[in-house]
């Protein structure tokens, strides 16, 4: 069955510090996979999303994120985290055949330190 | 701004009663999803509509209904609802299966 794990409901960085937010996946085939962000009160943006090829993923605000399908992973990063990234996270698998799936991991908090 | 947009933003009702949120999707997006987001919770799959047949359910209980409309304009309906249903009801599109989906701001529901 589908799934999706990230392991950290909370995390707490220094302004300026590297982030990196683990997600991991179950799914017999190779998934879709997106991270999204949501601010306080608001909707859910996409930050970035893997279909297929390069699994170094660009996405907005620097963020980036590697499918490493050994692991089963799909980790986000920031290599210089800033106040305004405060907010939580969720990573996403969408499942690519069959009737369609779409599942959400559990969230992980950011807070950023000034 | 994703191009979805869901009314109410806000709604505040009383337990027993019934309410309809509604979400128009991206221009050309075929599928709608619908979530609900509450803190114990956390987000949960209620039901998608592709090209107004109903693809998928997840989560969703009997007292809740959906549907989608020839304009692809999609509705929720809540009855009979109980102080437990309050939460954070998001509605997303996408043009298609495994697509990326699109999340509108949601509708907040507050039962009292």
């Amino acid at each position: 069955a589908q799934s999706v794990t990230q392991p950290d409901i909370h995390i707490t960085v220094s302004e300026g510090a590297s982030l990196e937010l683990r997600c991991n996946y179950s799914y017999g085939a190779t998934p879709y996979l997106f991270w999204y962000v949501q601010s306080p009160g608001q909707g859910l943006q996409l930050l970035l999303k893997y279909f297929s090829g390069d699994t170094l993923v660009q996405g907005i605000k620097g963020f980036e994120a590697e499918f490493k399908r050994s692991q089963s992973s799909f980790n986000l990063r920031k290599p210089s985290v800033h106040w305004s990234d405060a907010a939580e996270y969720f990573c996403a698998v969408g499942a690519t055949s069959g009737t369609y799936k779409y599942i959400f991991g559990t969230g992980t908090r950011l807070k950023v330190l000034a | 701004d994703s191009g979805v947009t869901q009314t109410p933003k806000h709604l505040i009702t009383a337990t027993g009663q019934r309410v309809t949120l509604r979400c128009s999707p991206r221009s050309g997006d075929l599928s709608v999803y619908w979530y609900q987001q509450s803190l114990d919770q956390g987000l949960q799959f209620l039901i998608q509509y592709y090209n107004g047949e109903e693809r998928a359910k997840g989560n969703i209980l009997e007292r809740f209904s959906a549907q989608q409309f020839p304009d692809l304009h999609s509705e929720l309906n809540l009855s009979s609802l109980e102080l437990g249903d309050s939460a954070l009801y998001f509605c997303a599109s996408s043009g298609g299966v495994g697509e990326t989906q699109y999340f509108g701001p949601g509708t907040r529901l507050l039962v009292l």
